[in-house]
């Protein structure tokens, strides 16, 4: 299954609300998409998984929404910290794979 | 709290062998799938290995295929992932992650370990 991700890149200021697009080739079985962030020079990290449930001690900023091949995640109230590269990724089927990136700038 | 540490990352030539290492703690080892996940330099991540808690199924990503072997031993704690037959396309940053049940998604990941395939 290959994901494709939209925008390639996102500017926005903070407080507003980012959207991040993630479109797969075909259907993901059972709706197994997860979402990751990737900081510079960190290891990933799982914010959503299931498309829509958030993982342990992620701010309910983040959310996760979308089904069958078209899934989004939004980050309402947008912080500083959040610069970030997010990835979603397919887990329903091997080989598990994952989209190219949407890179996350604030003004 | 869980952990994850990899290890045996390098400098290895083209056709060479490497084995890398993933020491876990702070769960039970022998209840979770574990994955190993790659990252080019400066580019997106890529699933290579999946492994059940069981051990008794393994998936790889089709490049990797008949080249690597993921393999756990649970009296270690410990992962590993054999790589025989290295190309240069192989350079990565290496992850292990733990899979959360029941459908195995990468929940806690390790910081990773380089390896280099030149020549």
């Amino acid at each position: 299954i290959v994901l494709t991700q939209s925008p390639g890149t996102v500017s926005l200021s903070p407080g507003e609300r980012a959207t991040l697009s993630c479109r797969a080739s075909q259907t993901v079985t059972r709706d197994f998409l997860a979402w990751y962030q990737q900081k510079p020079g960190q290891a990933p990290r799982l914010l959503i998984f299931g498309a829509t449930s958030r993982a342990t001690g992620i701010p309910d900023r983040f959310s996760g929404s979308g089904s069958g091949t078209d899934f989004a995640l939004t980050i309402s109230r947008l912080e500083s910290e959040d610069i970030a590269v997010y990835y979603c990724q397919q887990y329903g089927m091997t080989p598990y794979t994952f989209g190219q990136g949407t890179k996350l700038e604030i003004k | 709290q869980v952990q994850l540490v990899e290890s045996g990352g390098g400098v290895v030539q083209p056709g060479r062998s490497l084995r890398l290492s993933c020491a876990v703690s702070g769960f039970t080892f022998s209840s979770y799938a574990m994955h190993w996940v790659r990252q080019a330099p400066g580019k997106g991540l890529e699933w290579v290995a999946l492994m059940w808690h069981d051990g008794n199924n393994k998936y790889y990503e089709d490049s990797v295929k008949g080249r690597f072997t993921i393999s756990r031993d649970t009296s270690k704690n410990t992962l590993y992932l054999q790589m025989d037959s290295l190309r240069t396309e192989d350079t990565a940053v290496y992850y292990c992650a733990r899979g959360l049940p029941p459908n195995e998604v990468p929940d806690y990941w390790g910081q990773g370990i380089l390896v280099t395939v030149s020549s």
